[in-house]
């Protein structure tokens, strides 16, 4: 059975900071999609990687895939707390369903 | 073009009843996906349905079980509910399926609670 780690699990900022969540495995991904979840609702898709090495950008946010496709970033610029939720990655392994992460829960005070 | 809706949005039943939880994907979207959520366990795949056929199963007994509709609407069924059932049901559509890129969008999920 893959696993998908996740860290920091809990994560507390400022406004204004910056700040970075991992998203590991030991096996090689398909595909890899990061998440938002907030209090109530259903998760919302930020965004697909695919290719190794691969970044993508959104805004205020950095997404990074792993050279090997074993590991995935997301970085936040100057954070809000409009960006106050969990965050969680969601890996695909050779054609079979998605495997989430546990999430890294964030959360940006005023 | 409105999103995933789920039905009910909060349940609650005992142990050793049964429950059906709804799903209604976007309009055109013919792969629906549901998922458990629960504090301990976090978001574990259920099963995925395409063409009213189940592409896909996770690991959970089965006492849950689902089907889709000609259109595209879904249905889960819990059996003899224990108190470890309790969690969030959370259903996703794709337009396609079969794709490691495909994109879910997720309904609000069901609140189940078990006593």
């Amino acid at each position: 059975t893959q696993l998908l780690e996740q860290s920091p699990q809990f994560l507390s900022i400022q406004e204004g900071e910056n700040l970075t969540v991992y998203c590991n495995s030991s096996s090689v991904f398909s595909s890899l999609q990061w998440y938002r979840q907030e209090p109530g609702e259903g998760p919302v898709l930020l965004v697909t990687v695919v290719t190794g090495g691969e970044v993508k950008k959104l805004k205020r946010l950095t997404f990074q895939f792993g050279d090997a496709r074993k590991d995935s970033s997301l970085h936040i610029t100057a954070a809000q707390p409009g960006d106050t939720g969990l965050y969680l990655c969601a890996g695909v392994f050779a054609g079979q369903n998605f495997v989430f992460g546990p999430g890294t829960r964030l959360s940006v005070l005023p | 073009k409105a999103g995933v809706t789920q039905t009910p949005r909060y349940l609650i039943k005992t142990r050793g009843q049964q429950v059906t939880l709804s799903c209604s994907p976007i309009s055109g979207h013919r792969s629906v996906s549901w998922y458990q959520q629960t504090p301990g366990q976090g978001l574990q795949f259920l099963f995925e349905y395409f063409s009213e056929t189940q592409r896909n199963k996770g690991n959970f007994p089965g006492r849950f079980s689902g089907r889709q509709f000609s259109n595209s609407r879904s249905e889960m069924n819990v059996s003899t509910l224990e108190l470890g059932d309790s969690a969030l049901y959370l259903c996703a559509s794709s337009p396609i399926a079969g794709v490691s890129y495909n994109e879910q969008f997720f309904g609000p999920g069901t609140r189940l609670t078990v006593l």
